[in-house]
């Protein structure tokens, strides 16, 4: 059973746009919320995170929009960049020292120049 | 500070061998995670150690098996090889402050032939 599902699978976004990634989560016990970036060939790297209690966090260019009462969250990659082309993954986990990430299926984003 | 490090970066090994990997931790982190990647299962959560003790384990078959030594550094040794084995493995630390915030290394990728 898939406890966060992430969509779109793909996503292609011309240079200056915005680039919007969703996640649903099933498990009401989460209660931390991260956003990883993968280069081929390179580890995940954090980006944001976001625990419940914030409706909205921002980084620089990046945005996470959450939703306690849907079970959803987004990443919002605002004035998006040819350097942003990666693939991105939405995570969840009960927020405490030593427990698992479940993680999304994953959004290769590619950005046209 | 440097990063996650693991060793070797690639592998090659035949069905019914064993492998072992290694990973050395960001200074300081006591919690070391271990994720299987691949293209149809995505990241997917192996176990986690913290003080040399298994804290978290997920849902692999006891072929996988991990250890943590008192200097935070952790192996993980898959026996038996299967061709499903191929993937990447990465290594995540955690620590400090957030304790909940997993850094990823550059990950092993096991060929299984």
């Amino acid at each position: 059973q898939q406890q966060v599902k992430q969509s779109p699978q793909s996503l292609i976004v011309q240079k200056g746009g915005i680039s919007i990634i969703n996640c649903a989560y099933e498990n009401t016990a989460f209660d931390y919320f991260p956003w990883y970036q993968q280069f081929p060939g390179k580890g995940p790297a954090l980006l944001i995170a976001i625990r419940p209690d914030v409706s909205e966090k921002k980084e620089g260019r990046f945005t996470i929009s959450f939703n306690k009462s849907a079970k959803q969250f987004s990443l919002h990659i605002m004035d998006s960049q040819p350097g942003d082309s990666a693939t991105y993954f939405c995570a969840a986990s009960k927020g405490q020292a030593g427990t698992a990430l479940i993680f999304g299926k994953g959004t290769t984003l590619s950005v046209s120049s | 500070k440097a990063g996650v490090t693991q060793t070797p970066r690639y592998l090659i090994k035949t069905r019914g061998q064993q492998v072992t990997l290694s990973c050395s931790p960001i200074s300081g982190h006591r919690s070391v995670s271990w994720y299987q990647q691949t293209p149809g299962q995505g990241l997917q959560f192996l176990f986690e150690y913290f003080s040399e003790t298994q804290r978290n384990k997920g849902n692999f078959p006891g072929r996988f098996s991990g250890r943590q030594f008192s200097n935070s550094r952790s192996e993980m040794n898959v026996s038996t090889l299967e061709l499903g084995d191929s993937a990447l493995y990465l290594c995540a630390s955690s620590g400090g402050q957030y304790q909940e915030t997993q850094y990823f290394g550059p990950g092993t990728r096991l060929l299984v032939l």
